[in-house]
């Protein structure tokens, strides 16, 4: 199947810094890319959508000033986490859809905000 | 709007057990219905997918059937192994270039 490649695979940073996570879709090229949040034991979280050359559409209730998207290729796209804070400690994913549906996901971004 | 509603876990079940996890969906046009696997500390993965209404998507023993009557996409496995401790989502996208809607998530563990 595609490969997604999501780096880095987990990261500390310092309350008050900025973080950010790569999203690559290594074998095919992607218009749409998607990020997700996920808190334990529970589902994925719809943060924004990713476009190639475009504003991303941001779902509501999140933040656009703070998750600050970039897709500046067809094979990345991403997602920096401005003055992060201790409730900005998540699993991320990002997930690129091939075609019209086909959607490959990263294996995710663990951060943890100190 | 769009939703997916599946079963809350956790599944404990031992090997060689029946493995049934409950899905449905609300109804609202045509989605493509897939069923994902999450392992500890990694990404999701396709498990299957069903199309349109009557497709059995199969996979690694397991399988799940679009049934358009019932607004539901079970996923099914007649003898879970270890391996398959996991958490399973149930996912359905709209259209063309649509986003996921996920369900909750259902962890199961299977013990030896």
């Amino acid at each position: 199947g595609a490969v997604v490649s999501q780096h880095p695979s987990w990261v500390i940073c310092k309350s008050g810094t900025s973080v950010k996570i790569e999203c690559r879709s290594l074998d095919f090229q992607a218009t749409t890319m998607f990020w997700y949040r996920q808190f334990p034991k529970q589902s994925l979280m719809l943060m924004a959508t990713s476009n190639e050359g475009s504003k991303a559409t941001y779902e509501q209730g999140v933040e656009k000033d703070k998750f600050l998207i970039n897709h500046a290729s067809l094979t990345l796209s991403t997602l920096t986490v401005t003055s992060a804070h201790p409730e900005d400690s998540s699993f991320y994913i990002c997930s690129a859809l091939r075609g019209d549906t086909e959607a490959f996901f990263g294996q995710g971004t663990r951060l943890t905000v100190v | 709007g769009d939703s997916v509603t599946q079963m809350e876990g956790p599944v404990t079940l031992s090997e060689e057990a029946f493995l049934t996890i409950n899905c449905t969906y609300t109804a609202t046009g045509y989605p493509s219905l897939f069923w994902y696997v999450q392992y500890p500390g990694e990404g999701l993965q396709l498990l299957l997918k069903a199309t349109k209404a009557d497709d059995k998507g199969s996979n690694k023993g397991f399988e799940a059937t679009y049934r358009k009557e019932t607004t539901s996409f079970h996923l099914e496995k007649g003898s879970v192994q270890v391996s398959d401790s996991a958490v399973y989502f149930c996912a359905r996208v709209k259209a063309a270039g649509n986003k996921l809607t996920f369900g909750g998530g259902t962890r199961v563990l299977v013990k030896p």
